[in-house]
């Protein structure tokens, strides 16, 4: 299978806790977006990356966010001190650049925060 | 604030009907409006759009933007049980390659 890959599909952590997700974007894609989708909302953007840079934060996300792309090829979005409200689908995305810029979604990891 | 606006938010009809879709946006720096269709798993990419008027078609599926109303429809023609989903319409500004704005979604349901 050549399309975005993410692990683990399924977190179930306690409140508090830390957590780390993994992407893996299609392999000749530079950039790579990482979005949360509640239940019955649309994706909302977090932040993406053109190869190891991280080019663009959103302002709703706090600083127990971090996202690391190292060698502009998997990524990683790790939560910190976890909170309820931090239950969500979190997506990444991928998408040549420069190109025509559709972006490919993978399966998604599931966070529930007890 | 940039904002996506879709309608209705839900939808049942039968199998065979035809249906339309309706997103609206109000964004800076508009560059192209994607569609995406989303089951029990992450969003498919079903079409981008960047020019006025000029229809994009696959199968029974066909979206068309409107950049005067800032608009798009999507039209879903003889219905399957299949295209039970919920249909996402997002807004890419300029340069290009950034994130992504989506809407609310539209979830059809198709009944036998």
């Amino acid at each position: 299978d050549t399309g975005v890959s993410q692990d683990p599909r399924h977190k179930i952590t306690k409140r508090g806790q830390n957590v780390t997700f993994r992407c893996d974007p299609i392999s000749e894609h530079n950039r790579l977006y990482w979005y949360r989708q509640t239940l019955g909302q649309g994706p909302e953007f977090l932040t993406y990356f053109q190869n190891e840079a991280q080019l663009e934060k959103s302002r709703l996300l706090s600083d127990r966010f971090s996202a690391e792309r190292p060698k502009g090829s998997f990524s990683t979005l790790e939560i910190q001190r976890t909170e309820q409200g931090d239950s969500a689908m979190y997506l990444c995305a991928s998408s040549p650049w420069p190109g025509a810029y559709e972006q490919y979604f993978g399966p998604g990891t599931r966070l529930t925060v007890t | 604030e940039d904002k996506v606006v879709q309608s209705p938010l839900s939808l049942v009809v039968h199998e065979g009907d035809t249906v339309t879709l309706n997103c609206s946006y109000e964004v800076t720096n508009f560059r192209s409006l994607l569609w995406y269709k989303q089951e029990k798993k992450a969003p498919t990419f079903l079409f981008m759009l960047t020019s006025s008027g000029i229809e994009k078609k696959s199968g029974r599926l066909s979206s068309i933007l409107d950049k005067k109303e800032l608009s798009s429809i999507l039209n879903i023609t003889a219905t399957q049980t299949g295209d039970s989903a919920i249909y996402l319409c997002a807004v890419e500004q300029r340069p290009g390659g950034s994130r992504l704005t989506f809407g609310e979604g539209t979830q059809l349901t198709v009944n036998p």
